[in-house]
Order: C-alpha cells, then sequence, then structure tokens
C-alpha cells in the first residue's frame, strides 16, 4: 500500500449505530488531519494531530470522537450521528517541521469514506 | 478571518485548449502559502501546485501554472493544453506559513474538459 489509505469507502449507517472510520498513511509524516467535504461548501477541517497529540479541534460535535494511536494511525470514532453528517470524510497526512511548524508542508489525501447516515 | 472565494462553481474548456480558475483570498498576514488540488471524480484529492508567498515568480508544473497577484490577493490557475485527465474539481487553498495547521478551502471548480 502506498501513500493515504481510507476505510471502509462507502458506510451507511442509522443514528443509533456506532462506527469507526480508519485512515492509514505510508508516507512516514507527523501529522494527520480529518475533513468533511459536503457537496458546496468548502472543505471543513475537524481534527489536527501532530505527532499523536491533538493540535486542532474545530468546534466538532462530541459525536466524533477521533483517536491517533500512532503516527500511522487515525480513527474517527462516530456515534448518534445525525443525517446532516452524510458527507465524504477525507483524511490527509503531512510532514510538519520541528523548528518552525508547520514548515513547507504539502498535505497528501486519502480517497474518503462515503457516509451516509439514515 | 481568513477566507478563500472561488467565484466559478463550473468551468468548461474543449481539449487542447487553455483555461484560467479564479482564486481569491483574504488576509492580513504577509507570510502564506497558497494551493490548488485537484479531485477526480472518485478519487483522491491531489496537490496541483502550490507557491509560497514570498516568492514573486509564479509556480509552474509542467501544463499548470499560476499567476499569483500578491497586492490584489488572486491566485488563479492557468492550464494549458487541456486533456480530458484534466476534468475534475479544483479546489484553491490557503494557510499561514507558521502558528497553525489549518488549511483555508475554497468551494471548488468543476473543471469540464469536452473532445
Amino acid at each position: 500500500e502506498t501513500g493515504v489509505t481510507q476505510t471502509p469507502r462507502h458506510l451507511v449507517m442509522g443514528m443509533t449505530n456506532k462506527k469507526s472510520l480508519k485512515c492509514e498513511q505510508h508516507l512516514g509524516h507527523n501529522a494527520m488531519y480529518w475533513y468533511k467535504q459536503s457537496a458546496k461548501k468548502p472543505l471543513e477541517l475537524m481534527f489536527v494531530y501532530s505527532l499523536e497529540e491533538r493540535v486542532e479541534n474545530n468546534s466538532v460535535p462530541s459525536r466524533f470522537s477521533p483517536e491517533c494511536p500512532n503516527s500511522s494511525h487515525l480513527f474517527l470514532h462516530l456515534h448518534t450521528l445525525q443525517p446532516e453528517d452524510s458527507a465524504l470524510y477525507l483524511c490527509a497526512s503531512s510532514q510538519v517541521g520541528a523548528a518552525t511548524f508547520p514548515l513547507t508542508d504539502t498535505q497528501y489525501f486519502g480517497p474518503g469514506t462515503r457516509l451516509t447516515v439514515l | 478571518a481568513q477566507t478563500v472565494t472561488q467565484s466559478q462553481p463550473e468551468m468548461s474548456v474543449q481539449e487542447a485548449e487553455t483555461v484560467t480558475l479564479s482564486c481569491t483570498y483574504d488576509t492580513s498576514e504577509s507570510d502564506y502559502y497558497l494551493f490548488w488540488y485537484k479531485q477526480p471524480p472518485s478519487r483522491q484529492m491531489i496537490l496541483v501546485i502550490r507557491q509560497e508567498a514570498y516568492k514573486q515568480q509564479n509556480a509552474t508544473e509542467n501544463r499548470f501554472s499560476v499567476n499569483f497577484q500578491k497586492a490584489a490577493k488572486s491566485f488563479s490557475l492557468k492550464i494549458s493544453d487541456s486533456q480530458l485527465g484534466d476534468a475534475a474539481m479544483y479546489f484553491c487553498a490557503y494557510r499561514r506559513a507558521s502558528g497553525t495547521y489549518k488549511y483555508i478551502f475554497g468551494t471548488g471548480t468543476r473543471l469540464k474538459v469536452l473532445a
């Protein structure tokens, strides 16, 4: 596997279900991101982990819970979602500099998980 | 707050022709990065081109080039010799040079390439 992978690619869940999205990066990067992509709206940054520590949390509802067990893996745990949470969820990774952060990083995106909440 | 505006929801170009996608942004920062990302249908978003604000020279990557006008806060993407594989959503993005991990994205421009 190369680049950034995400599983599952498609997910349909009811509002009472609990599910998890998985992201894995094979690029040796030290920062990982979750984005929400809805039609006709800009990409919304949800969470950022740098060196396995959460560094950004953009007012995301608590029904979304991220987890970063190591620098290669990122999860998004979902519970009690609403229909308006239906969207494409994108994971990305980048390499950020230690001295001056985040350096000239380029984000590499995964293919996304298409989530439908019924 | 920084914002990124892509005023063209959809553009069309004839194969082999040239097209320019517009992007404007608003910031009070002097040091930042600008990006164009491409998202083909059902495929991964990939970086097309990146510009550092401190560089006056416009970035170029093969058939893709930008027109970076810092004073006007404009960052347009020119695609020359358009190919069918260029059909995609194109997103303009901004990020401060330091102190944040946050990228600001525009709403995107859907580019259609006509054979």
